[in-house]
């Protein structure tokens, strides 16, 4: 069975300066993994996810998240945050034997400052 | 713009009585799941159906907790009799039934209050 585990319940940081919100997960199998964004009282978007292919994969805002197969790991980074990018981040796992669900962490609440 | 729309969006309620919530999921969506998020919980599966079948709802507690699919555009979720435990923000997401690699697309969300 899949599981996700995001490291960080809370990460605060200083407006333009960078951030990483810590992935891991575990499975058997091949994997397809998510990022997904909450903003306040909205439900949760797709940022960006890895199907196959390039282990880097980037979204339309400058976020970037790296699959690391030997490490289990699917980190989100952005070299420069705005005010904007707070919300609640949710890493996501799925599998060929999972049917068509999908595992989501406990989420990590952003927050920029000014 | 496609998206999938969820009613009501708020609903304050006593204990004992009955919730229906609804989700209209995406036009040509043929996945649709129900989720509960609370601070203490998180996000958790409650069940899901692919074309109108329910395929898992283990997440959800059977002796108070419905979801059906009445048609391809309608998903309900219904609690009788609701408890204050139940208060929470409830999500619909649909899916294009591609399998695993699937993008969900959620709802806004109904905030239930069961007083």
């Amino acid at each position: 069975a899949q599981s996700v585990t995001q490291l960080d319940s809370q990460v605060p940081v200083f407006e333009e300066a960078p951030v990483e919100l810590r992935c891991n997960y575990s499975s058997s199998v091949s994997v397809y993994l998510f990022w997904y964004v909450q903003y306040p009282n909205q439900g949760l978007q797709l940022l960006l996810k890895y199907l196959s292919g390039s282990t880097l994969v980037e979204s339309i805002n400058g976020f970037e998240a790296e699959f690391n197969k030997s490490q289990t790991s699917f980190h989100l980074r952005k070299p420069s945050v705005h005010i904007s990018d707070t919300a609640e981040y949710f890493c996501a796992v799925s599998d060929h034997t999972g049917g068509f669900k999908t595992i989501f962490g406990a989420g990590t609440r952003l927050f920029v400052k000014a | 713009d496609a998206r999938v729309t969820q009613t009501p969006r708020h609903k304050v309620t006593e204990m004992g009585q009955e919730v229906t919530m609804r989700c209209q999921p995406i036009l040509g969506h043929n996945t649709v799941f129900w989720y509960r998020q609370t601070m203490m919980q998180g996000l958790e599966l409650l069940a899901y159906f692919r074309n109108r079948a329910p395929l898992d709802d283990s997440g959800m507690p059977k002796d108070r907790f419905s979801a059906e699919m009445p048609d391809a555009t309608l998903a309900t979720l219904k609690i009788q009799p609701s408890e204050p435990r139940d208060s929470a923000v409830y999500f619909c997401a649909s899916g294009s039934g591609q399998g695993a690699s699937d993008e969900q697309y959620f709802g806004p969300g109904t905030r239930l209050t069961v007083t």
